[in-house]
């Protein structure tokens, strides 16, 4: 059974940089059939594409923060992982990875979501 | 940016009951590129439909997903009691995903 798992730090500083991980286990991440993507939720709120990663490193992302983000996979540790910059308090949500299945598909496994704080 | 529009924000519905969310996009979404998903309290949004009306691996026949071009719908036929959540439209169409804000089933 395909398995992801979020890791990273729960609070981050403003200005500072948010960076997460993604494990993926009970499948290979260098499969030629989906992308790995990440979407965040803010408390209370609708859920948000941020972007999404091939094993062989194509990326897409969402323009209205592409400025900021950056994604990338480890073949080898089965991982991809996120890296948001100067982050504000609108950046504190619940970021999930996901496997998309086919060309930036459907979510049809998803971990189980890390709450990101930004707060001095 | 496809903009994606679900409606009603919340249905009063009690067991039993049937469910019709709708969701409306912005421009036709290409090839039924659009998947449902459902969403509990504290838990990650679980796929329920994609490809406009594909069920998902061990979605029960009470979910169906029908429509095409820029309006769809996600019906439930009889609500169980774990059925009340929150759903989530997604499209999947272009290089930039999106999704609608949420209807929210909740027991009346």
């Amino acid at each position: 059974q395909l398995q992801l798992q979020e890791s990273g730090p729960g609070l981050v500083k403003p200005s500072e940089t948010l960076s997460l991980i993604c494990t993926v286990s009970g499948g290979s991440i260098s499969s030629n059939s989906y992308y790995w993507g990440w979407i965040r939720q803010p408390p209370g709120k609708g859920l948000q594409w941020i972007g999404s990663i091939y094993y062989r490193g194509t990326t897409y992302y969402n323009p209205s923060i592409k400025s900021r983000v950056t994604i990338s996979v480890d073949t080898s540790k089965n991982q991809f992982s996120l890296n948001l910059n100067s982050v504000t308090a609108a950046d504190t949500a619940v970021y999930y990875c996901a496997r998309q299945d086919g060309w930036l598909g459907s979510g049809d496994y998803w971990g189980q979501g890390t709450l990101v704080t930004v707060s001095s | 940016e496809t903009v994606l529009t679900q409606s009603p924000g919340t249905l009063s519905l009690s067991p039993g009951e049937r469910a019709t969310l709708s969701c409306r996009a912005s421009q036709s979404i290409s090839s039924s590129y659009l998947a449902w998903y459902q969403q509990k309290p504290g838990q990650a949004p679980r796929l329920l439909i994609s490809g406009a009306s594909s069920r998902a691996t061990g979605i029960p026949d009470r979910f169906s997903g029908s429509g095409s071009g820029t309006d769809f719908t996600l019906t439930i036929t009889r609500l169980e009691p774990e059925d009340f959540a929150v759903y989530y439209c997604q499209q999947y169409g272009t290089s930039m995903l999106t999704f609608g804000g949420g209807t929210e089933v909740e027991i009346k």
